[in-house]
């Protein structure tokens, strides 16, 4: 079976704060995705990387970055969270054309 | 420009019927769809995918049709559960360039009461 783990399930930071949302999966996938979900907008696409070291912005990048030295790792970085990006945060991945397999979701709150 | 679109916000069925979710795209260079199932505080889980080059996948209790002229995909759930009850997102996949991502609708929250 395909494991998505995500560094953590719940996150409460500070605005201003720099946050850092790890992501790793365990199938030697090479696409990585992070999206985030908000009620009545879907899932919303931040980033992906398709190879390590390469990276995609996705549909709504600003003032996210990302970062994937090993094939296995993809992670989500705010340089400055704010309020408006207090989100429930989604990380996927999958083989080159197929099935995106989600882990269980991190539910970050930004005071 | 949401290429992907999920009309129907939610979905009350009884347990037992079936359930209809419907699904409508816009770019003609999609050719792969997905449908995924999320509860509350989960990722959202697989369900079951279609091709292009098919008109109907068929899993246990769940079937995707697609209709290409219409550009029209569904999935029908019989008979449906009350564990059924979850939002059900849509997805596409294209041709060429960045082919490995996903666009998702928006989602229709299936409720099957008992």
């Amino acid at each position: 079976d395909v494991k998505v783990t995500q560094s953590s399930r719940y996150l409460v930071k500070r605005t201003g704060e720099k946050v850092f949302l790890e992501c790793v999966q365990d199938m030697d996938h090479e696409n990585m995705f992070w999206y985030r979900q908000d009620p009545g907008l879907g899932l919303r696409l931040i980033y992906f990387s398709y190879d390590v070291k390469m990276k995609e912005k996705g549909d709504i990048p600003e003032g996210y970055s990302v970062s994937r030295e090993k094939k296995e790792r993809f992670s989500l970085i705010l340089e400055s969270a704010s309020t408006n990006q207090t989100s429930m945060y989604l990380c996927a991945s999958s083989a080159r054309k197929g099935a995106s397999f989600f882990g269980p979701g991190t539910r970050l709150t930004v005071l | 420009d949401q290429q992907v679109k999920q009309n129907s916000p939610s979905l009350s069925v009884q347990e037992g019927r079936i359930s209809i979710l419907n699904c409508d795209y816009t770019n003609s260079m999609f050719d792969y769809f997905l449908w995924y199932k999320k509860y509350p505080a989960e990722g959202p889980t697989f369900l079951i995918s279609i091709s292009s080059i098919k008109d109907k996948n068929e899993d246990g209790r769940f079937t995707v049709f697609l209709n290409k002229s219409a550009k029209h995909l569904s999935l029908h759930i019989v008979p449906s559960q009350p564990g059924d009850s979850a939002v059900y997102f849509c997805a596409a996949i294209g041709r060429g360039g960045s082919n490995y991502k996903l666009t998702f609708g928006k989602g229709t929250l299936l409720t099957v009461n008992p």
